[in-house]
């Protein structure tokens, strides 16, 4: 049975930090992972998605990195800043589009001014 | 782009009513959408795959009594939690995919949650 497991469960940092979260996986065979980011109160926000073909994908401040074969994704935040403050997912596909996810705990992130 | 929308974003109700949170996709047909459930400090955990036109199907240790799922069309499905508890306070989330490239593909849109608290 596929699990996804969140390290650390919070992280406090000041402004302008780079920091890494951390998602392992039990199971290699994945379709693809995504990194979402969910704000209190609110829905869930699509950060990035990596094919299980692919190594990493980037969008601004954010790298996130694919190794399928150790069970690892790295979240890559560079220059935090306060607006980053938001629990981090990480979610791995195992199927085809259209199956459902399996989501980690969470990072609970929290950036100082 | 395509957009899911989910309805009530909020919801207080007493113990023993029932709850409909509606799950719509605006502007592509799901012929599947999924309902999450998350507990405080907990992952969000898939509860059932509602699929248009016929019963859902429902996680292991999910009632399927208790959380009544309708897909009655291509653009909706309903949650309906029944005689409910304080347990069942949660948040609930719904998502669906496309499918269509023309349409956002394979991309999984998420509604915007609704928070169910059963007094």
């Amino acid at each position: 049975k596929q699990e996804v497991t969140q390290i650390p469960a919070a992280l406090s940092v000041p402004e302008g930090e780079n920091l890494v979260l951390n998602c392992s996986f039990t199971d290699s065979a994945i379709y693809n992972l995504q990194w979402f980011r969910q704000d209190p109160g609110k829905g869930l926000t699509s950060l990035l998605l990596i094919q299980s073909s692919q190594r990493e994908q980037t969008s601004g401040r954010l790298n996130a990195s694919l190794d399928k074969s150790s069970g690892r994704s790295t979240l890559y935040i560079a220059a935090s800043q306060p607006g980053d403050s938001a629990t981090y997912l990480c979610a791995v596909i195992l199927g085809q589009a259209g199956t459902a996810l399996i989501f980690g705990k969470g990072t609970t992130l929290s950036v100082s001014s | 782009g395509a957009v899911v929308s989910q309805h009530p974003s909020w919801v207080i109700c007493k113990s023993g009513t029932s709850v409909k949170i509606e799950c719509r996709s605006l502007d592509f047909q799901a012929t599947t959408m999924f309902w999450y459930r998350q507990f405080p400090k907990q992952s969000l955990m898939l509860m059932a795959t509602s699929n248009e036109g016929s019963k859902a199907t429902y996680e292991q240790g999910v009632e399927k009594d208790k959380f009544l799922i309708n897909h009655a069309s291509l653009t909706l499905s309903t949650l309906t939690v029944t005689s409910a508890h304080p347990e069942d306070s949660s948040f609930y989330i719904c998502s669906a995919t496309p499918g269509d490239a023309r349409r956002g593909g394979n991309t999984i849109y998420f509604g915007e949650g609704s928070w169910l608290t059963v007094v």
